[in-house]
C-alpha cells in the first residue's frame, strides 16, 4: 500500500521567509497529492492539490511542485505570516482509488 | 459551497455507552463520505468508507461491531461508537466527496469531534 512521508516534523520561520515542506509516496499509482491546514481543534482545509499531470501549481503565496520520477512533492509559502502558523499536512491518492494516506504532518510556526 | 458538517463538535461519556456522531454535506451530495481518527499530535488515520446504501468499508484493525456506520442518504453519514472505553478517546473527522465532481479526488472535510470517554 501507499506511503507518505513528510519532512520536517517541525518548522520555524521568521515572518517574512519562506517556508518549504517536502512528502515522499511509495506507490507509482498515485496521481492525486492535496496539501491541507490544520489549526488547533479544526479540521483539515485544502489550501492546494496537484494532480500528476502537471508538475507545479501555484496560488498567490501558496506552491507545490511535483517530481513524478522521484515520487516526491514539496509545497513551498512564500512571505510567510503569523496567521500561517497551522500543522500541515500533505496526502497521496490514486484516480478513483478514494483513499488518501496522509503524512505525519509538519507544525509550522511562523515567528513575528 | 462544499462545506462539511459534524455534529456534536464535542462530546463527553462514561465509559460504556455509546456515542454517535454525524456527518452531513450541507451544499452537494455524496455517495461516498469517510472516517478518520486523529490523535494528539498525530496525522489522520482513515478508519473506515462509508457508502450510500450499502455496507461500510473498513481498514484493518478497525472493530466494524464497535464502530458501526451507516450512511442512508446522500448528504448523511452517522459514527457510533459503542461501548466507549478511554482508549476511544480521540477526535474524529469526516470528509465527503462530490457525487457531481466524480472524476476528481477532492475531500472536504468536516470540523471534527472531540469525543473524551471517561
Amino acid at each position: 500500500g501507499e506511503n507518505v512521508e513528510q519532512h520536517p516534523s517541525t518548522l520555524s520561520v521568521q515572518e517574512g521567509d519562506s517556508a518549504v515542506i517536502k512528502c515522499t509516496y511509495s506507490d507509482s499509482a498515485s496521481n492525486y497529492f492535496p496539501w491541507y491546514k490544520q489549526e488547533l481543534g479544526k479540521g483539515p482545509q485544502l489550501i492546494i492539490d496537484i494532480r500528476s499531470n502537471v508538475g507545479e501549481k501555484k496560488d498567490q503565496r501558496i506552491a507545490v511542485t511535483l517530481n513524478k520520477t522521484a515520487k516526491h512533492f514539496s509545497l513551498h509559502i512564500t512571505e510567510t505570516q503569523p496567521e500561517d502558523s497551522a500543522v500541515y499536512f500533505c496526502a497521496a491518492s490514486n484516480n478513483g482509488g478514494q483513499n488518501f494516506v496522509f503524512g505525519p504532518g509538519t507544525r509550522l510556526s511562523v515567528l513575528p | 459551497g462544499a462545506v462539511v458538517s459534524q455534529h456534536p463538535s464535542r462530546v463527553i461519556c462514561k465509559s460504556g455507552t455509546s456515542v454517535k456522531i454525524e456527518c452531513r454535506s450541507l451544499d452537494f451530495q455524496a455517495t461516498t463520505m469517510f472516517w478518520y481518527r486523529q490523535f494528539p499530535k498525530q496525522s489522520l488515520m482513515l478508519m473506515a468508507t462509508s457508502n450510500e446504501g450499502s455496507k461500510a468499508t473498513y481498514e484493518q484493525g478497525v472493530e466494524k461491531d464497535k464502530f458501526l456506520i451507516n450512511h442512508a442518504s446522500l448528504t448523511l453519514s452517522t459514527l457510533t461508537v459503542t461501548s466507549a472505553h478511554p482508549e476511544d478517546s480521540s477526535f474524529y473527522i469526516c470528509s465527503a466527496r462530490d457525487i457531481a465532481e466524480s472524476s476528481y479526488n477532492e475531500q472536504f472535510f468536516g470540523p471534527g469531534t472531540r469525543l473524551t470517554v471517561l
